[in-house]
């Protein structure tokens, strides 16, 4: 069975600064996509970024970046200067194409952005 | 562009009722999915629907039922409420694959079961 894990259950991080959290994964499939959300207090969970697992070139968008170990099953997300509005919960979530048609979402980090 | 829509934003229920709850995708979207979101067990699939048929249902006893209609709106329902159904209910439309594209969430309705 699929499973995501992140570790770090909350983290803080100074306005500007760099911040990076990890999701690890464990599956036997070969062809299965990653992603991470943001759930802000508003609760609107809001996709991130996303990876797909054929792609070795790690996928970036603006502030945000991933660094996606296949090998290692880790799929970390990078955030750049951070913003308060950055503060929210992150998860890691894995979907496999092989017609399961269900996301595994991690236990989310709480990410603070303080000023 | 109109996001996804769920109504109603809150709700409060006695133990033993049944409630409804209702998700309007964004337009074109047709692949429509429903989480359970609890603190303690996280995100939890319930299940998803394209053109109007289930396509997947997660580990939930069957007083979780929904449906799609034709123009995509989902509804999801449960029945003979229980304490532990207290959580926030996250509906997610979709383009296909959903997987190559993601998921746009609506802001959830909180049901609170008392």
């Amino acid at each position: 069975a699929q499973t995501v894990t992140q570790s770090q259950p909350e983290m803080s991080v100074q306005e500007a600064e760099t911040v990076t959290l990890s999701c690890t994964y464990d599956t036997s499939e070969n062809n299965y996509y990653l992603f991470w959300y943001k759930q802000p207090p508003s609760r609107q969970m809001i996709l991130v970024i996303r990876q797909e697992a054929y792609k070795q070139q790690n996928a970036t968008e603006n502030r945000f970046s991933v660094n996606f170990q296949k090998a290692a099953k880790s799929f970390s997300l990078k955030i750049s200067d951070s913003q308060l509005g950055d503060t929210a919960m992150y998860f890691c979530a894995f979907r496999d194409t092989s017609g399961t048609y269900k996301y595994i979402f991690g236990t989310g980090t709480r990410l603070k952005v303080l000023a | 562009k109109a996001g996804v829509t769920q109504t109603p934003r809150y709700l409060i229920k006695t133990r033993g009722q049944q409630v409804t709850l209702s998700c309007s995708p964004i337009s074109g979207h047709r692949s429509v999915s429903w989480y359970q979101q609890t603190p303690g067990q996280g995100l939890q699939f319930l299940f998803e629907y394209f053109s109007e048929t289930q396509r997947n249902k997660g580990n939930f006893p069957g007083r979780f039922s929904g449906r799609q209609f034709s123009n995509s709106r989902s509804e999801m329902n449960v029945s003979t409420l229980e304490l532990g159904d207290s959580a926030l209910y996250l509906c997610a439309s979709s383009l296909e694959p959903e997987w190559s594209y993601g998921y746009t969430f609506g802001s959830g309705t909180r049901l609170t079961v008392v």
